[in-house]
This record gives C-alpha cells, structure tokens and sequence, in this order.
C-alpha cells in the first residue's frame, strides 16, 4: 500500500523568506502527485499536480514542486512567503488505478 | 458554478441519534469519495463511489454507511454515532477515479459533534 510522510505538523517562515515544505512517498508504481491546500474553514483546493513529463510543477500562487523518483520526494517550494499563504498543506499520492492518500498535513505559519 | 455542496454544515448530536450528511455535485462526476480530518491524522478515506450503486471502504468505514443511487448524490449515514465520530467530515468528486491524475473537487466541510 502506498504512503505518504510529511515532515513537520508546523512549519514557520517570515514573511518574504523562502517556504519548502517536504514531502516523501512509497508506492509500488509510478504514482501521481498532489500538492493540496486548504484555508482556514474551507475544504482542499488543488495547488499543483505531477502525472508525467517535466518533473518540474509549477502551479498555483507561486508555488512549485519537484518529482524525485530516486528520492521518493515531492517538495513544495515557493521563492517569497507572503501572510496569504498561511494554510495548511497537504501532499497526496495515487499510484495508478489505487485511490488517493494523503499526507498528515503541515501548517505553514508566516510571520510579519 | 461547478461545485460540492454538504449539508449540514455544523451539527451537533447525541450517541445514539441517526443522521446523515448530505452531498451532492453538479459536475456530472463519475467518483465521490467521503474523508474525515482529524487534528494530526491528515485526511483519511471513509468511503468511495466509482459510480452509480458502486461503493467501496476506505480506510475507516466502521460506523458508517454510504449509498450511491444518483450520480450527483452520494450521503454519509451515521446509524449510530458515537463520540469518537467527533470530526470535520468532506465530501469530494472527481470525474472518474480509476487511472489517471484526476483532481477532486472538495465541499467545505461539515463540522460534527457528538455528545
């Protein structure tokens, strides 16, 4: 069964400092990545996806991740934090025909 | 607007009491999928629907019930509740759940208390 590790609950960044949130994942087949976030009461949105090609992910405001297969990894990086980005953020696998997983989740706390 | 609706939002009951959350999409999606989100446990699967009167456990379904008689509607039932059910519940769809990189689409959650 695949799996899902993301390194710290919490996470607290200055505003303008660089964010990297980690992400690490097993699964017995390639599997698709997500980045989802979600707001203080709201439900998840979709940040960004990795399927195949470029393992590069740009996705939505300013952030990005990165595929490493002989890693197992799926960082979520963005340059410059801003007070809007505080949420919390969840990484997901889905290895093929498998449902989705998600990580515990990290809370991104940015600070004036 | 394409959209996950849940009702209740919040609702607080006693042990004991049936109830059910409601969901409904009107993205004409194949998968549903239930989660409950605890504090430091992340999202875990409930239930899922890969389509019409086809349903499957997730990872903890004890407790609860699900039916999927129409596409854009898949309730979560809750026979019995007990206070360990204590939880923020979403409901999410997506247009198929089998292979490929489908993106859900989540409600905002029902808030629910059992006393």
């Amino acid at each position: 069964a695949q799996s899902v590790t993301q390194l710290g609950s919490h996470v607290s960044v200055s505003e303008g400092a660089l964010v990297l949130l980690r992400c690490n994942y097993s699964s017995s087949v390639p599997p698709y990545l997500f980045w989802y976030v979600q707001y203080p009461n709201q439900g998840l949105q979709l940040l960004l996806k990795y399927t195949t090609g470029a393992t590069l992910v740009k996705g939505i405001n300013g952030f990005e991740a990165e595929f490493k297969k002989s890693e197992t990894s799926f960082h979520l990086t963005k340059p410059s934090a801003h007070m809007s980005d505080a949420a919390e953020y969840f990484c997901a696998v889905k290895p093929g025909y498998s449902t989705l997983t998600f990580g515990k989740g990290t809370m991104l706390l940015v600070s004036p | 607007e394409a959209q996950v609706t849940q009702n209740p939002r919040y609702l607080i009951t006693v042990t004991g009491k049936k109830l059910t959350v409601t969901c409904s999409q009107n993205m004409n999606h194949e998968y549903m999928s239930w989660y409950r989100q605890d504090p430091g446990l992340g999202l875990r699967q409930i239930y899922y629907s890969m389509n019409v009167e086809v349903t499957d456990k997730g990872d903890v379904p004890e407790g609860y019930k699900v039916s999927r008689k129409e596409k854009r509607n898949f309730p979560l039932i809750l026979e019995s509740p007990s206070p360990n059910q204590t939880s923020l519940y979403f409901c999410a769809s997506s247009l198929s759940g089998g292979q490929g990189g489908n993106v859900l689409t989540f409600g905002a959650g029902s808030r629910l208390t059992v006393l």
